[in-house]
């Protein structure tokens, strides 16, 4: 347990369905950030929030929208996506204090997208 | 090149010393981390090293850094089936604080 969860752990949607992926850090961290990993690809980093602001949007499809309504709660909302989103999408969180950039890492939602 | 680059697959006998290797492209990066991927989990960190050291032991885990070659190293002595996984290599980009680069990871089989 690395005190990031997220939900659901497994999901399969059609390419019309609207779907959320849920977050939650119990750490009392300040960032946090949602990636993709493929299965040929590095992880791709998507999203970064910062105390509750989008610092980061390394150019991701509008069907990928997040949502950071507190510090402790991440959203990736999923509009009409296709194939190729199918991943593993990871949600983490760290304390932005100094220069370590430790991340802790929630157990993934793997995505098939039909 | 752009990318954080470690080799894909590394296969050893259970008890030998495993190496794992990275090379990085920031050189402003103040730390580098190791991260441990089980099979359905996420990345767990495993240990990091600040850019100011040349070598950080930990238990089995030996980090060695090369701030010159931008070649960092992760050493498990006595590999175990248990340290099966997939290892990756993350670096800071731009001094960033959050933005980690991770390379593609190391499949690392351990055969008893």
């Amino acid at each position: 347990e690395t005190g990031v969860t997220q939900t659901p752990r497994h999901l399969v949607m059609g390419m019309t369905n609207k779907k959320s992926l849920k977050c939650e850090q119990h750490l009392g961290h300040n960032a946090m950030y949602w990636y993709k990993q493929s299965a040929k690809k590095p992880l791709e980093l998507m999203f970064v929030y910062s105390l509750e602001e989008r610092v980061e949007n390394n150019s991701v499809p509008s069907r990928f929208s997040p949502e950071c309504p507190n510090s402790s709660h991440l959203f990736l909302h999923l509009h009409t996506l296709q194939p190729e989103d199918s991943a593993l999408y990871l949600c983490a969180s760290s304390q932005l204090s100094g220069s370590n950039s430790e991340q802790f890492f929630g157990p993934g939602t793997r995505l098939t997208v039909l | 090149g752009e990318d954080v680059e470690q080799s894909l697959f590394l296969s050893v006998r259970e008890g030998d010393s495993s190496v794992i290797n990275c090379t990085y492209t920031d050189s402003s990066s103040t730390y580098l981390y190791w991260y441990k991927q089980e099979p359905g989990a996420g990345l767990q960190l495993l240990t990091y090293i600040f850019s100011n050291m040349d070598m950080k032991q930990d238990q089995r885990l030996t980090v060695l850094l090369n701030k010159k070659d931008k070649h960092l190293s992760l050493r498990i002595a006595d590999t175990q089936t248990g340290d099966s996984a997939i290892y990756f290599c993350a670096e800071t980009r731009g001094g960033s604080q959050g933005n980690l680069i991770f390379g593609k990871g190391t499949k690392l089989s351990v055969k008893p």
